[in-house]
């Protein structure tokens, strides 16, 4: 069955902390990987894609990283700041035959100041 | 604005009652994704268009979901003889699909999203 999971499902740090959410998938063959943040009661709002080609992408503070072979992707925060609070979600496209995107649950993230 | 929008923000309406969600993906994009999410979850896929055609559906979209895109412009997502299980919020997502280098582009746009709640 084609998964996507995400651990931690809450994580709360200090501001300024670094900090490695992850997301992992159940099968190599995937199309592209995006990250996600949302707010509460908000849409999702797109942080990083990341095609099937490539390890990493990079937008400001945000690094993700993507590992076909062992199914795991991470995105990478640096200096967190109060404003990073909000659920970070992940969604694949696997390559079977199939359009959608499949999410994970999501990190609920909480940057104290 | 340029961005992925969706009427009504809010709805709530009695069980048995039909309503109808409108998204107007950005104005470029030929793929259009409906999903459904409720508190604590990740989005739910419900159903695919490219252009106008309704390519993939769940089997989460019962008999009483139905979604249009005429023109490959708009969509709307109706929901008739609501249940409270029908509560969720609903996503609509465009992208633009082209192949580059023999590569898929696709990055997925959301709107506000459209809060159901049946009473």
């Amino acid at each position: 069955k084609q998964e996507v999971t995400q651990i931690p499902a809450a994580l709360s740090v200090p501001e300024g902390e670094n900090l490695v959410l992850n997301c992992s998938f159940t099968d190599s063959a995937i199309y592209n990987l995006q990250w996600f943040r949302q707010d509460p009661g908000k849409g999702l709002t797109s942080l990083l894609l990341i095609q099937s080609s490539q390890r990493e992408q990079t937008s400001g503070r945000l690094n993700a990283s993507l590992d076909k072979s062992s199914g795991r992707s991470t995105l990478y925060i640096a200096a967190s700041q109060p404003g990073d609070s909000a659920t970070y979600l992940c969604a694949v496209r696997y390559r079977s035959g199939t359009y959608k995107y499949i999410f994970g649950t999501g990190t609920r993230l909480k940057v104290l100041a | 604005d340029t961005g992925v929008s969706q009427d009504p923000r809010h709805k709530i309406t009695k069980r048995g009652q039909n309503v109808t969600f409108r998204c107007d993906p950005i104005s470029e994009h030929n793929r259009l994704y409906w999903y459904r999410q409720t508190l604590g979850q990740g989005p739910e896929f419900l159903t695919y268009f490219q252009n106008e055609a309704q390519l993939e559906k769940s089997r989460l979209l019962s008999d009483r979901f139905s979604a249009e895109r005429p023109k490959g412009s708009f969509s709307t997502l109706e929901i008739q003889r609501t249940e409270q299980g029908d509560s969720a919020m609903y996503l609509c997502a465009s992208s633009l699909f082209t192949m580059t280098s023999g590569r898929n582009t696709g990055e997925l746009f959301f709107g506000e999203g459209s809060r159901l709640t049946v009473l």
